[in-house]
């Protein structure tokens, strides 16, 4: 039972480099988001998609985009990664029920030198 | 908009002690309230949710939290604390009107012998 399914787990990058992060989860859930999680500021929202086919930003969406593959999979992609992007990456999906969580993934740490 | 504080981002307890992580939200009506926990290294796990039915809600490892409407409150206890609940734990609310989970930027638990 996978759940959400984040690869890869670490990367490092250089200034100016492109990274694409992908996520899959097999619970035919219908949202999908992307966070970024940074020491002391809890848990932003990057992206997000609401079903197959749609995206809005969230909160922190300057300096990525996101492909909403197909209904298993949301890709984040750093076109040209900074060092203010290092940080851990969560994705997660949800149900679209209001009383039912969002699943995690386990992250991606990325840091960029 | 709605938002979640988090009152104390650090707590330590000595291991047998009571634990209470705080969290205070703000809405209009009364929303849909999450516990997550995330233990070094790893993702965030669903602790407990409210989800408008009993105002006591109980959840994973010991743990439970309680609504309180008139203080705007949905604070996290455990009458015992363990050396393996040392994590960080993150309140989330969920609007009823979107579809994005709030997080309050967390409490890192610190457990002592």
């Amino acid at each position: 039972n996978a759940g959400v399914t984040q690869t890869p787990k670490f990367q490092v990058l250089k200034t100016g480099q492109s990274m694409t992060l992908q996520c899959a989860q097999d619970m035919n859930h219908n949202s999908m988001y992307w966070y970024r999680q940074d020491p002391g500021m809890g848990l932003r929202l990057i992206y997000y998609s609401a079903s197959e086919g749609t995206t809005d930003k969230g909160e922190v969406p300057n300096g990525y985009n996101v492909s909403r593959l197909n209904k298993r999979e949301f890709s984040l992609r750093l076109e040209s990664a900074a060092p203010s992007q290092t940080s851990v990456y969560f994705c997660a999906s949800w149900s679209g029920k209001s009383n039912q969580p969002q699943h995690f993934g386990d992250g991606t740490r990325l840091s960029i030198l | 908009a709605q938002s979640v504080t988090q009152l104390g981002s650090h707590v330590s307890v000595s291991e047998g002690a009571l634990v209470l992580l705080r969290c205070n939200y703000s809405s209009s009506v009364p929303p849909y309230l999450f516990w997550y926990v995330q233990y070094p290294n790893q993702g965030l796990q669903l602790l407990l949710k409210y989800t408008s039915a009993a105002t006591l809600v109980k959840g994973i490892n010991g743990f439970e939290a309680e609504f309180k409407k008139s203080e705007t409150s949905f604070h996290l206890t455990k009458p015992s604390a363990h050396m393996s609940d040392a994590a960080e734990y993150f309140c989330a609310v969920s609007e009823y009107s979107t579809d994005k989970l709030i997080f309050g930027t967390g409490t890192r638990l610190q457990v002592f012998p």
